[in-house]
């Protein structure tokens, strides 16, 4: 079974400080994208930032970067310069295989608090 | 342009009841996903419909069914309403053909008593 696992319930950052959030997936399949959101607590899921699989090169957007490690299947969640408006549930998550639109696979998900 | 939007936003029913949730997508977009997101958990896939058609459907009864119309606009059905039904459900739309970002609504929160 596909499965995509946050090891980190919750999380706790100083403003302006840095934090990594923590996700690794199980998949079979060799092209892929993998995809961190944000939820916070008006609900509506954010996209973040979205990693090839086929990329070597991290993603990176603004403030937020990903540490793609392919081999280890691991793709964690860099936020600099944290803001207080950054505190939400955040969800890693990849497309189930074959599925071109991505009925994505969630993880349990890492809530983040920011403390100014 | 406009967003996905969904209706209602919270909908109290009793078990056994039926329900349908509503979900408005993107301009643009032709292909809409459902997700059930119970309390403390990440989303998980009911089902995708994309040119009227479900296309792909997680491991949920029938029981729960949908619908897409020309537009692309979307219907989530559940009959015979559990407990455990009780949760967020949200609609996220796309269009098909690449792994494009999914655009999620605010979701229409359930409760079954």
């Amino acid at each position: 079974a596909q499965t995509v696992t946050q090891s980190q319930p919750e999380m706790s950052v100083q403003e302006a400080e840095t934090v990594t959030l923590s996700c690794t997936y199980d998949t079979s399949e060799s092209d892929y994208y993998l995809f961190w959101y944000k939820q916070p607590p008006s609900r509506q899921m954010i996209l973040v930032i979205r990693q090839e699989a086929y990329k070597q090169q991290n993603a990176t957007e603004n403030r937020f970067s990903v540490n793609f490690q392919k081999a280890a299947k691991s793709f964690s969640l860099k936020i600099s310069d944290s803001q207080l408006g950054d505190a939400a549930m955040y969800f890693c998550a990849y497309p189930t295989p074959g599925g071109s639109q991505g009925n994505l696979i969630f993880g349990k998900g890492t809530k983040l608090s920011v403390k100014p | 342009e406009t967003g996905v939007t969904q209706s209602p936003t919270h909908l109290i029913k009793t078990r056994g009841q039926q329900v349908t949730l509503r979900c408005s997508s993107q301009s643009g977009h032709n292909t809409v996903s459902w997700y059930q997101q119970a309390l403390g958990q990440g989303p998980q896939f009911i089902f995708q419909y994309y040119r009227e058609e479900e296309n792909g459907r997680g491991n949920f009864p029938p029981r729960f069914s949908g619908l897409q119309f020309p537009n692309y606009s979307s219907e989530l059905n559940v009959n015979a309403l559990e407990l455990d039904d009780s949760a967020l459900y949200l609609c996220a739309s796309s269009f098909r053909g690449s792994y494009n970002e999914q655009f999620f609504g605010p979701g229409t929160r359930l409760t079954v008593l």
